[in-house]
């Protein structure tokens, strides 16, 4: 099982709305990402996880919370974000040996910051 | 520091005919290298790595891909191409100098496939 699953699937917010983003796999991976994508461009890493702990942090806005409460789950709580924070975020996991592990995606939740 | 490079933002081909999508890299140690594809609205999808051995790397629905160490290049190739293959294809590169690197990706090139 190759699967990396993303809740919602779509999100619609306003700048003072509080939401969450979750991302679940169940492969046994210790590491896992987030990465925000907008169109036609490739991935940007956000966050990464390693062994439940975060270890990258690519100066990312205060208004993304990371949190991950066991080696399943990845969640990104979102608070007073900016209409240009609309985006695909894409969640992924892999081994945390930083080399030539695979990274798999979950499918992505398409977030619209009105 | 590692980049990666694809100097195509969009390869047309018509169905049944090889396709080729090219990349280049360029790391300071050894370069492990991805190939991805994004079919619209989805997430990245992993189709073949290289990270040792053999320079010919088979991969999911068809797809190879050839490293050349001489010329830094990890090319996508596919014999005969299906309208289906349409997508954006990410190539990318995480150097394998030792501690943790981050994955690069590269900006996409755009497959069509033309009936």
């Amino acid at each position: 099982d190759t699967e990396v699953t993303q809740t919602p699937k779509h999100l619609v917010m306003g700048m003072t709305n509080k939401k969450s983003l979750k991302c679940e796999q169940h492969m046994g991976h210790r590491a896992m990402y987030w990465y925000k994508q907008k169109a036609k461009k490739p991935p940007e890493l956000m966050f990464v996880y390693s062994y439940e702990k975060l270890s990258i942090n690519e100066s990312v806005p205060s208004r993304f919370s990371p949190e991950c409460p066991n080696s399943s789950l990845l969640n990104l709580h979102l608070h007073a974000l900016q209409p240009e924070d609309s985006a695909l975020y894409l969640c992924a996991s892999s081994q945390p040996y930083g080399g030539g592990e695979t990274q798999y995606f979950g499918p992505g939740t398409r977030l619209l910051v009105l | 520091a590692q980049s990666v490079a694809q100097p195509e933002d969009q390869v047309n081909v018509a169905e049944g005919n090889p396709l080729t999508v090219k990349c280049t890299y360029s790391v300071s140690g050894n370069p492990y290298l991805f190939w991805y594809v994004q079919y619209p609205n989805r997430g990245l999808q992993f189709l073949l790595k290289y990270i040792t051995g053999d320079n010919l790397v088979k991969g999911s629905y068809g797809f190879e891909a050839e490293f050349n160490k001489s010329q830094t290049s990890f090319h996508l190739k596919k014999p005969s191409a299906l309208v289906s293959d349409s997508a954006l294809y990410f190539c990318a590169v995480r150097d394998g100098s030792g501690g943790y690197q981050k994955v690069t990706f590269g900006t996409g090139t755009k497959l069509q496939v033309i009936p």
